[in-house]
């Protein structure tokens, strides 16, 4: 158990429709990352937030949003789905960004939430 | 921009067999790097990472890799694989200007047979 939990597991829903992905960091974890992983793209970055601020953006369609809130959970929101986005999502979090080096980056990760669109 | 490159896209080989994953990575600053495993049907786990000093980083499940700079490669080893170590296996590189987010490979899937 890597302590990053994932909710839910497993989502089907229809195309045009919206989701809600939510990810709770590791105790003491301020940074949260947000990943898509899909046969033809792989792992695919997102979205990085830190301490409540994003920090980082990947390859985010803008359909989808995050956010992470004074908790330090993270909400991933995918819209107008289409059924390219179904995929696994994983989320990760680390200590921090804090420009302190590199410990403390090290990412743990969620079991993943399986979305299906149909 | 930081990239990653696995050599391998799948790798069959039996038990007691020595296994080792090729991989390369771009960027022209300090990196972190990172191998990461992902057996079927559940999440990534850290099988061992390199941040600096000794090359030669040791990690869980009898799992070793070699950070070579001059190459830009931090290659996988293991001398003698098990039935259980089939799994999918990233490779992944962060660096402190990137944020320190993880770009991965594009994965091995290893497969071994008993």
């Amino acid at each position: 158990d890597s302590g990053v939990t994932q909710t839910p597991k497993h989502l089907i829903t229809a195309t045009g429709q919206r989701v809600t992905l939510r990810c709770s960091p590791r105790s003491g974890d301020l940074s949260v990352y947000w990943y898509q992983q899909s046969l033809d793209q792989g792992l695919q970055f997102l979205i990085q937030y830190y301490n409540g601020e994003e920090r980082a953006k990947g390859n985010i369609l803008e359909r989808f949003s995050a956010q992470q809130f004074p908790d330090l959970h993270s909400e991933l929101n995918l819209s107008s789905l289409e059924l390219g986005d179904s995929a696994l999502y994983f989320c990760a979090s680390s200590v921090g960004t804090g420009g302190e080096g590199p410990y403390g980056t090290e990412a743990f990760f969620g079991q993943g939430t399986r979305l299906t669109v149909v | 921009a930081q990239s990653v490159s696995q050599h391998n896209h799948h790798v069959i080989l039996s038990e007691a067999a020595s296994l080792e994953l090729g991989c390369n990575y771009s960027y022209g600053g300090t990196v972190n790097l990172f191998w990461y495993v992902q057996y079927p049907g559940q999440h990534l786990q850290l099988l061992l990472k390199y941040f600096s000093g000794d090359p030669l980083v040791k990690g869980i499940k009898g799992f070793e890799a070699e950070f070579i700079k001059s190459k830009f490669s931090f290659n996988l080893r293991k001398p003698s694989v098990q039935w259980s170590d089939t799994a999918e296996y990233f490779c992944a590189v962060s660096s402190e200007a990137a944020g320190n987010k993880l770009t991965f490979g594009g994965g091995t899937r290893v497969l071994v047979k008993p």
